[in-house]
């Protein structure tokens, strides 16, 4: 009973690294998304899909990049890692909205860049 | 694009106390409003929601109040308990059937701490 799993769980990277984040959900959920969670801002949408094949710019997408070549994944990708990207990264999937709408989140990736 | 305020930022209760968490919104289109749940190294889990067709939702010791034409909605927590500890994140959202991707905005958050 998996439910939303990310690698890794933290990360060290230094400026104008690269790195990729990976999500994996086992709910057969259509639509998936990144969050940033940093103090005081509470949780600001980088990008999401509505489903496989498909990707969308959410509020701060600057500087990263995402892929959702299978259903069940969906990858945040960090070409060239700046200071300013060090935060805590959330993953959360849920089915179409005529359910519940409860978002299904992931427990977090922190990721340091030096 | 929509705007969530959230206080106060951080509150302090006595076990047994009721805690209260006010959210305004700007979008007068947003209709559904959720409240996430956050303990220490943990991803969010929602706790309850309220749609806009509603004024008051409640689930045990939980509940929300919603006033459409002020924007703004509200978490009760009654008879708190230490596990009620966690941060909680207000958000809101605009949905409508079969268009809407679950694109919330969230509040900026409420550490809540619960003494014995």
């Amino acid at each position: 009973n998996a439910g939303v799993t990310q690698t890794p769980k933290f990360r060290v990277l230094k400026t104008g690294q690269s790195m990729t984040l990976l999500c994996a959900q086992d709910m057969n959920h259509e639509y998936m998304y990144w969050y940033r969670q940093d103090p005081g801002m509470g949780l600001r949408l980088i990008h999401y899909s509505v489903g496989e094949g498909t990707t969308a710019k959410g509020e701060v997408p600057d500087g990263y990049n995402v892929s959702r070549l299978k259903k069940q994944n969906f990858l945040l990708g960090l070409e060239s890692a700046a200071p300013s990207q060090t935060s805590v990264y959330f993953c959360a999937s849920t089915s179409h909205w005529t359910g519940t709408g409860e978002l299904f989140f992931g427990e977090g990736s922190r990721l340091t860049v030096l | 694009g929509e705007n969530v305020e959230q206080h106060p930022s951080t509150l302090s209760v006595q076990e047994g106390d009721s805690a209260v968490i006010k959210c305004t919104y700007s979008d007068s289109a947003s209709n559904y409003f959720p409240w996430y749940k956050q303990e220490l190294g943990k991803g969010p889990q929602l706790i309850i929601d309220i749609r806009s067709n509603v004024g008051e939702k409640k689930d045990q010791r939980i509940a929300v109040t919603l006033n459409k034409t002020a924007k703004h909605f509200s978490l009760h927590i009654t008879e708190t308990q230490p596990e009620d500890s966690a941060v909680y994140f207000c958000a809101a959202s605009m949905i409508s059937s079969g268009t809407s991707y679950g694109k919330l905005t969230f509040g900026q958050g409420t550490i809540l701490t619960v003494h014995p």
